[in-house]
């Protein structure tokens, strides 16, 4: 069974800072995307960022990118130039290629604060 | 709409009640998925619907829970003899096509079991 794993329950930054959530998973698979997901309190998650595991080059949106290292498991998320707006919980994911679509597995989430 | 609508936002209820959760999608999504969100957690997988049938159940807890859409479109998630561990936020996504992971949420639906 696959699991993800975040570390840091909560973060805090300062506004036009960078700040780097960590994420690790773990699995047998070989083909697999992974995703930074961000929930602000109204509840509503919206896809950050996405990462196909048979890519070696980092994925990038604008302020966000990623870490992503296959061989030690591992997916950071990279934000530059904090925005107050970045304020929300960030929730790191896995989907399994080949297996039931949507079926993504979610870390338990990390909330992040801008702080002006 | 533009985006997944739930209703209703919030709902309380009593122990041993039935509930029903409605989800409309974004139009022209066929995939529809269910996800539980328990305080402090991450959304936990429930079912996945691909068109009117369902394609993986695999998340759904037990058989006091249970999922249509009989349209390919609006979908409602049914929850039979309430329990308190129920209580969660329940969220519903849609994606236009299968197997990219980028699924649109809805705001989820509050559900409260007393």
């Amino acid at each position: 069974a696959q699991t993800v794993t975040q570390s840091q329950p909560e973060m805090s930054v300062q506004e036009a800072e960078t700040v780097t959530l960590s994420c690790t998973y773990d699995t047998s698979e070989n083909n697999y995307y992974l995703f930074w997901y961000k929930q602000p309190p109204s509840r509503q998650m919206i896809l950050v960022i996405r990462q196909e595991a048979y890519k070696q080059q980092n994925a990038t949106e604008n302020r966000f990118s990623v870490n992503f290292q296959k061989a030690a498991k591992s997916f950071s998320l990279k934000i530059s130039d904090s925005q107050l707006g970045d304020t929300a919980m960030y929730f790191c994911a896995f989907m399994k290629l080949g297996g039931s679509q949507g079926n993504l597995i979610f870390g338990k989430g990390t909330k992040l604060s801008v702080k002006p | 709409g533009a985006g997944v609508s739930q209703t209703p936002s919030n709902k309380v209820t009593e122990k041993g009640k039935y509930v029903e959760l409605r989800c409309d999608p974004i139009s022209g999504h066929t995939a529809l998925y269910w996800y539980r969100q328990s305080l402090g957690q991450g959304p936990e997988f429930l079912i996945y619907f691909q068109g009117t049938g369902a394609a993986d159940d695999s998340g759904l807890p037990n058989d006091r829970f249970f999922a249509v859409r009989p349209e390919g479109s609006v979908s409602t998630l049914k929850i039979q003899r309430t329990e308190r561990g129920d209580s969660a936020v329940y969220l519903c996504a849609s994606s236009q096509g299968p197997n990219t992971g980028e699924l649109f949420f809805g705001e989820g639906s509050r559900l409260t079991v007393l």
